[in-house]
């Protein structure tokens, strides 16, 4: 267990509806990145927060969009879902540092677009 | 643009065969960070390793090692005395700073079956 939580493990909605992902990251760890990994694009990085703030910008869709709260939970919120979307979202979290770290996955999401 | 090569998809060894899976990256960046993730067959990501551009050193982690060569733009991988748990997918990645802070690119993933 990474001590990364993420909610829900698995979604199924319909294309042009809107989800949310939760990642709740390890007691201390101040990064969450959030990674999209489905078969035709493979791994891809998405975001980054450090503290609540945007630090790093990946192949986020416009469509898509993150934060990380006060408690350091971090959502990404998906909207307009295409099939296309469909895919395992992972987060991480790493220790306090100043640059990237050791990280520790969540179990992933999984998200189906019908 | 920075890319990163993967060229096995798949590798398939006898247990206690000893594997390397290579891997080859493109940037124009001096500073950047090379990573490992193992993906075993249950889905979790797993963090193994990251090596800073500067630090060649080359690494071993009980039967884990790096192998980092700047001058082939390479970081390989290899498992010694391989075991059936090790079986899952290997992804290499590098990350740069950008425009946006720094992004990640991974490579495609080997899958590595060990076979008892």
């Amino acid at each position: 267990d990474s001590g990364v939580t993420q909610t829900p493990k698995h979604l199924i909605t319909a294309t042009g509806q809107r989800v949310t992902l939760r990642c709740s990251p390890r007691s201390g760890d101040l990064s969450v990145y959030w990674y999209q990994q489905s078969l035709d694009q493979g791994l891809q990085f998405l975001i980054q927060y450090y503290n609540g703030e945007e630090r790093a910008k990946g192949n986020i869709l416009e469509r898509f969009s993150a934060q990380q709260f006060p408690d350091l939970h971090s959502e990404l919120n998906l909207s307009s879902l295409e099939l296309g979307d469909s895919a395992l979202y992972f987060c991480a979290s790493s220790p306090p540092s100043a640059g990237t770290d050791t990280q520790y996955f969540g179990p992933g999401t999984r998200l189906t677009v019908l | 643009a920075q890319k990163v090569t993967q060229a096995q998809t798949e590798i398939s060894v006898v247990e206690k065969e000893d594997v390397t899976l290579d891997c080859v990256y493109e940037t124009r960046d001096t500073t950047y960070y090379l990573f490992w993730y193992k993906q075993p067959p249950s889905g979790e990501l797993v963090f193994l390793i990251r090596r800073n551009s500067f630090d060649e050193q080359n690494e071993i982690s009980g039967r884990y090692s790096w192998n980092f060569q700047k001058s082939t733009s390479s970081f390989n991988f290899t498992i010694t005395a391989s075991q059936v748990v090790d079986s899952a997918v290997y992804f290499c990645a590098l990350s740069v700073v950008g425009d946006y802070g720094q992004n990640f690119v991974f490579g495609p993933g080997t899958r590595l079956s060990v076979l008892p």
